[in-house]
């Protein structure tokens, strides 16, 4: 079985540009995570999708990030403009089920930017 | 978020001993607890999941969960150089999961 895929995996971008992140969950996975990871830190949620649904973007910093999810599948992540404090890893996590028991996550590669 | 509280490492272990690591969680009603894997560079890989309490062991890894005590811990037994990494602790925050910071473990020759 395929896992998650991500690409770019490495962006370096200069302030206030703008960045596109993309992910492909693995096949018949409904549920799919956008989460922040900088240096040191747990990941840190910024949007979930169930199907092409928003369950949860509380965390998205709405002002320049944005996330869609298209034929509930493929999903984009996109940062505009870009900050110095938004350098860090993006990995991208799908999930079978949207369940009380069951929140078993699978990560893909993960795209490291860099913001200088 | 929900908070989720690990031990501070790092943590230094001499292979073939004991890792012991240690989460603890703030919200009582969580019911489904991770342990994921994360190597230097990598992302996080889940190696361990526990819903119940009590023990469960997978090889040479078992996961303990006390939800009297809002604790989990995830024990390595005969702790190899290839399980140096960082191990995060993820618990279900309703729909979505909080991770702690993660703890870093060394294994010694």
């Amino acid at each position: 079985e395929a896992g998650v895929a991500q690409s770019p995996r490495y962006k370096i971008i200069e302030k206030r540009q703008s960045v596109a992140f993309w992910c492909n969950p693995i096949s018949g996975h409904a549920t799919l995570y956008w989460y922040q990871q900088i240096l040191g830190q747990g990941p840190k949620l910024l949007i979930q999708f169930q199907n092409n649904g928003v369950v949860d973007d509380s965390q998205l910093p709405k002002d320049r990030f944005s996330a869609e999810r298209l034929k509930g599948v493929d999903s984009t992540l996109k940062i505009q403009p870009a900050k110095l404090e938004d350098s860090a890893v993006y990995l991208c996590a799908s999930s079978l089920l949207l369940a009380a028991s069951s929140y078993e996550q699978y990560f893909g590669p993960g795209t490291r930017l860099t913001v200088t | 978020q929900k908070e989720v509280e690990q031990n501070s490492g790092p943590l230094s272990v001499p292979e073939g001993a004991i890792a012991s690591l240690n989460c603890t969680y703030s919200d009582r009603v969580s019911q489904s607890f991770f342990w994921y894997r994360q190597y230097s560079g990598k992302s996080p890989e889940l190696i361990m999941s526990i819903y119940s309490n009590g023990d469960k062991e997978d090889g040479r890894f078992t996961a303990q969960l006390n939800k009297a005590s809002q604790y989990v811990s995830l024990l390595i037994r005969d702790s190899q150089p290839s399980d140096s990494a960082t191990y995060l602790c993820a618990v279900n925050d309703d729909y979505k999961l909080s991770f702690g910071a993660g703890t870093t473990v060394t294994v010694r020759a």
